[in-house]
């Protein structure tokens, strides 16, 4: 079935240096999203990517969908203490959404 | 509004013991959705429901059910707890169950449950 391979599992940063988490799908994904789970919280959606080889910024936050539409990327740019947490990418699997496993932030100021 | 509601917020439950978790939202979303997170898993689809009356299982559904009486409320029993069903529980909730068109899932705060 539909896999969504996320990486890295964890990275750990010093404040003001750049992150980037990577998603890489089995299949073609008709679309990608991401959400954001602070320590102790609830995933939280970000934004939905749809179109080849889309990028779409969100202040530090870039996200990127991949031209054959099978991987994505969210890169984070001056990391901020403000920014730890685990973000996923979840894509669709038949009618369901499928989660990665997430890659867990952390800065150290 | 409040979104997404679930109770208890968290427990401790004997191994052989039944429970249900609760889930309630008001934002009249016709999908809902129960996961389950563990480190190093991500989060695992146990049960869905495309709206109301209707249900269905997702990647590990062994060991729980759900129903789906009415729109806003959407309840996970799990019959008799195993120690592998210590977890963290989350309830979400979206417009539809449409994969191909803007469609934000939206979560509950969780319920920690430990089994013993």
């Amino acid at each position: 079935g539909q896999q969504v391979m996320q990486i890295p599992q964890y990275q750990h940063v010093q404040e003001g240096e750049d992150f980037t988490t990577y998603c890489n799908s089995s299949t073609t994904l008709s679309n990608i999203q991401w959400y954001k789970q602070r320590p102790g919280g609830h995933p939280v959606f970000l934004i939905q990517l749809v179109k080849s080889g889309e990028v779409k910024k969100q202040k530090r936050l870039t996200f990127q969908f991949g031209e054959a539409k099978k991987n994505s990327s969210l890169h984070i740019t001056a990391t901020q203490t403000t920014d730890v947490g685990t973000y996923f990418c979840a894509g669709p699997g038949g009618n369901k959404l499928v989660f990665g496993a997430g890659t867990i932030l952390r800065v150290k100021s | 509004t409040a979104g997404i509601t679930q109770a208890p917020t968290s427990q401790i439950l004997a191994a052989g013991r039944s429970m249900t978790l609760r889930c309630t939202q008001d934002m009249r979303h016709n999908a809902m959705y129960w996961y389950r997170q563990d480190l190093g898993l991500g989060l695992r689809l146990i049960h869905y429901s495309n709206t109301a009356g209707t249900t269905g299982k997702g990647e590990v559904p062994d060991g729980y059910s759900v129903s789906r009486a009415n729109t806003d409320d959407f309840p996970l029993t799990l019959a008799s707890a195993v120690p592998s069903q210590t977890s963290v529980y989350f309830c979400a909730s979206s417009d539809s169950m449409s994969t191909s068109s803007y469609n934000e899932q939206f979560f509950g705060p969780g319920t920690r449950l430990t089994v013993l």
